[in-house]
């Protein structure tokens, strides 16, 4: 098993240009969640999804979209990139209440 | 609003012991530990339900104080491989987390 994966591992932007972060598991979760995480910070959530066509805002859903039309996949869409978006992102995946696991998480730099 | 976690950080020599706390505001009906190592993703250690079920690691332990809105990580005989920042992440009932601000530990020789 592969896990959760993502892609890319690094980007960088222009403010103003827009981009899909990608996230795949192979675990058949059904829960999935987008994190980012700013310099020496914990761990914020984005955007979450309990299943295939359900999706819910996090703590911090503004300037993203999410869509989940598998269970496998999750992306997540940066429109009008902001230096404000500069961050970690991250992916995970639990069944249900279980543990989350984590993707390798993707370096955005916006300038 | 985010729990708060307690040391912001330690140091420890192999072999001392650890305890890292997680307070929240809120009701808890989870709370789940993570490790993160620098330059990586955050790695599952503990989960705590509410009830008192509880699964984790061979020689990392928890306790969850429901009344008082609280966990503590405990970190027995610290080995190198210890070093890292730690999470909690508090849960409602659909297991959205909200996470800490972290515990940077760093054990030495």
């Amino acid at each position: 098993n592969a896990g959760v994966t993502q892609t890319p591992k690094f980007r960088i932007l222009k403010i103003g240009q827009s981009m899909t972060l990608q996230c795949a598991q192979d675990m058949n979760h059904n829960y999935m969640y987008w994190y980012r995480q700013d310099p020496g910070m914990g761990l914020k959530l984005i955007y979450y999804s309990v299943g295939a066509g359900i999706t819910d805002k996090g703590e911090v859903p503004n300037g993203y979209n999410v869509s989940r039309s598998t269970t496998e996949d999750f992306p997540l869409r940066l429109e009008l990139a902001a230096p404000s978006q500069t961050s970690v992102y991250f992916c995970a995946s639990s069944y249900g209440t279980h543990e989350q696991f984590f993707g390798p998480g993707t370096r955005l730099t916006v300038l | 609003q985010q729990p708060v976690q307690s040391p912001q950080a330690v140091i420890l020599r192999e072999g001392e012991d650890a305890v890292i706390n997680c307070s929240s505001s809120k009701a808890l009906y989870s709370v789940h530990w993570y490790r993160q190592k620098h330059g990586e993703a955050p790695v599952f250690l503990m989960i705590l339900l509410k009830g008192g079920e509880q699964k984790g690691h061979e020689k990392i332990s928890a306790s969850f104080n429901e009344k008082k809105q609280q966990s503590s990580l405990y970190l027995t005989a610290s080995q190198l491989s210890y070093s890292g920042t730690y999470f909690c992440g508090t849960g409602n009932a659909g297991n959205m987390l909200t996470f800490g601000g972290g515990t940077r530990l760093m054990v030495k020789p």
